[in-house]
């Protein structure tokens, strides 16, 4: 079965801090993506990667980056955290293609204070 | 501008109804169509899926609707059971794009 491992589970930091999530896929899927859900949002796309080394802009980009270390492992990064960065982060991967399955991890809550 | 619209937003069911959950859309390229289903403290996962050039897809208690006339979705659940109490995503994709365009999900709640 898939597996998504987002790290940590849960994050507080102050305004202006530095923050990194972490995400690792098992699948050997091609495609992974970051979404923030927020009550009122839904399920926003942040970035995605469709490989090691290259990134995708997705709907909200602004006030983050990410980077795609190996087909494994994929990181999102917030450099100067603000209090609207509020919000559950969830890593998903795919095999690719519109229409494949998204298989979500368990989120991770960041607070920022 | 919500690209895909869900609705209700909350619902209350009594155990063994049925559950109708709606969605409509305005990208007319749209053409692949799932449900997600999130328990708390958990990622979404999908629950059923159909494409434009199906009106209905079955899968056990779940059953969802496609209408592309009127761009609108929906997703029924018979014989409503308390496990199914959950919050459930619409959401869609067009040919050739990445990563999908949620609705603002309906949280379900199927009392014994």
């Amino acid at each position: 079965e898939a597996a998504v491992t987002q790290s940590p589970r849960n994050k507080v930091t102050v305004t202006g801090g530095n923050v990194t999530l972490s995400c690792r896929q098992t699948n050997s899927h091609n495609y992974m993506y970051w979404y923030r859900q927020d009550t009122g949002h839904g399920l926003r796309l942040i970035h995605y990667s469709y490989g090691a080394g290259n990134l995708q802009i997705g709907d909200v980009p602004d006030g983050y980056k990410a980077t795609r270390t190996t087909q494994e492992d994929f990181f999102l990064l917030l450099e100067l955290a603000s209090p609207s960065q509020t919000s559950l982060y969830f890593c998903a991967s795919s095999d690719g293609g519109s229409a494949e399955t998204l298989y979500f991890g368990s989120g991770t809550r960041l607070t920022v204070l | 501008q919500q690209q895909v619209r869900q609705s209700p937003q909350s619902l209350t069911v009594w155990e063994g109804g049925t559950t109708v959950l709606t969605c409509s859309y305005e990208d007319s390229t749209f053409n692949y169509f799932p449900w997600y289903q999130q328990f708390p403290g958990e990622g979404p996962a999908l629950l059923i899926s159909i494409l434009s050039v199906s009106d209905k897809k079955e899968d056990g208690r779940f059953t969802t609707f496609f209408n592309k006339r009127e761009k609108k979705l929906s997703l029924h659940i018979i014989d409503s059971q308390p496990g199914d109490s959950a919050t459930y995503f619409c959401a869609a994709s067009a040919p050739y794009a990445q990563g999908l365009t949620f609705g603002l999900g309906t949280r379900v709640s199927v009392f014994p």
